[in-house]
């Protein structure tokens, strides 16, 4: 009965690889997102959707790529990564107005 | 650009004693949310409260309370009869209301560590 769901939960890889992190929510909720969460604990909007439509696209790198296959699904694709992309990164659901429930994030190592 | 600041990187209190964790934003809406999100070691982000703006009345979750000063942007967090499970990093955010070009996105504080001591 996981509400906000993220596979995987730890990823390791090589510099200049390619990478994807899969996002699942159960709630019904028609707005997801994904937040960068770096080394010193602070969170940082990257993009959020709403019923698919990309309706926020913060300051990232285009080797990050939101796809929304769903309402239930924003996957985070990350091309060519660096040292810098290790961080926790999250997703996030919400029904548009209301409170935002976190999946369990994702560590990303680059090493 | 909304910005949200808290100013305390650290804080530890007694177990059974009360704590208040600062925070403070800056906005030119009228119409806002703003929440306190609770980060364990586990890492997950658990919701703790959530208050309207345009609501006078402070918001209360059981042990949690929030001190809301609108006219001074403060947003405070007071933690009643602290409890070993309060140990985590805290996290307040502020929110646009619905409609708003900035979308529905959160904007972070800093987060401010708490440690409960037995």
């Amino acid at each position: 009965d996981t509400a906000v769901s993220q596979t995987p939960k730890y990823l390791v890889t090589q510099m200049g690889n390619d990478k994807s992190i899969k996002c699942e929510q159960n709630l019904g909720h028609d707005t997801m997102y994904w937040y960068k969460q770096d080394s010193k604990k602070f969170l940082k909007i990257m993009f959020s959707y709403n019923n698919k439509e990309l309706i926020i696209n913060e300051t990232v790198p285009n080797r990050f790529s939101p796809k929304s296959p769903d309402k239930a699904h924003l996957n985070l694709h990350i091309n060519s990564l660096e040292l810098g992309d290790s961080a926790v990164y999250f997703c996030a659901s919400s029904h548009w107005a209301y409170e935002q429930y976190f999946g369990p994030g994702t560590r990303l190592t680059v090493t | 650009a909304q910005t949200v600041t808290q100013s305390q990187p650290e804080m530890s209190v007694q177990e059974a004693e009360t704590v208040t964790l600062s925070c403070t934003y800056d906005t030119s809406e009228s119409d806002y949310y703003l929440f306190w999100y609770k980060q364990p070691p586990s890492r997950q982000m658990i919701l703790v409260i959530r208050q309207e703006a345009y609501k006078q009345q402070n918001a209360t979750e059981n042990r949690f309370s929030v001190n809301f000063q609108k006219a001074a942007k403060s947003f405070s967090l007071k933690i009643s009869d602290s409890q070993l499970g309060d140990a985590a990093m805290y996290f307040c955010a502020y929110r646009s209301p619905r409609g708003e070009t900035s979308g529905s996105r959160l904007t972070f504080g800093e987060g401010t560590q708490l440690t409960v001591n037995p």
